[in-house]
């Protein structure tokens, strides 16, 4: 079945610098999705890319998708405490949705 | 809008025992899914309901079962539970034009 691997698995920043997740699927994907879960709480949708080679920008997360629609990028420029949590990216097949494991973000003040 | 809601929020059971846990998704929305979290699968889609019918199903064993009811609520429920049943079970729901899917807070079950 459809696979959505997600690097790193962790990452550990200081405040300021910047991050990256990446997401790949072992098939093309129609659309992607990103979620955030903070600890202790729950998904929260933060968008979601059609378009191949689309880009996306929110603040300082900018969201890509890949030209072949099999992988997506998040990048956050000048992370902040509050960019702490689990990052992750999310495709549909058959009618589920797949997650991909998530990266956790830790960032020290 | 009031968001999703998942009751009970903790949840303790024994080895054998079953349960039900049950979401109530934002009003206007009609489709509901169920994920398990666990620090070592991560997410994974249980089902999903729509209209009061399962739309979708993940690969989990028979035990596992849910139903939806005509004003979109849902329950999972689970039977003869097993330790490795021990997890967060969340509840999304969505409008079934649109991808992005709503998350409650989650039930943390826990099988001693």
């Amino acid at each position: 079945g459809q696979q959505v691997m997600q690097i790193p698995q962790y990452q550990h920043v200081q405040e300021g610098e910047d991050f990256t997740t990446y997401c790949n699927s072992s098939t093309t994907l129609s659309n992607i999705q990103w979620y955030k879960q903070r600890p202790g709480g729950h998904p929260v949708f933060l968008i979601q890319l059609v378009k191949s080679g689309e880009v996306k920008k929110q603040k300082r997360l900018t969201f890509q998708f890949g030209e072949a629609k099999k992988n997506s990028s998040l990048h956050i420029t000048a992370t902040q405490t509050t960019d702490v949590g689990t990052y992750f990216c999310a495709g549909p097949s058959r009618g589920k949705l797949i997650f991909g494991q998530g990266t956790t973000l830790q960032v020290k003040p | 809008k009031a968001g999703v809601t998942q009751t009970p929020r903790y949840l303790i059971k024994t080895r054998g025992q079953q349960v039900t846990l049950s979401c109530s998704p934002i009003s206007g929305h009609r489709s509901v899914s169920w994920y398990q979290q666990t620090p070592g699968q991560g997410l994974q889609f249980l089902f999903e309901y729509f209209s009061e019918t399962q739309r979708n199903k993940g690969n989990f064993p028979g035990r596992f079962s849910g139903r939806q009811f005509s004003n979109s609520r849902s329950e999972m429920n689970v039977s003869t539970l097993e330790l490795g049943d021990s997890a967060l079970y969340l509840c999304a729901s969505r409008t079934y034009q649109a991808n992005e899917q709503f998350f409650g807070p989650g039930t943390r079950l826990t099988v001693l």
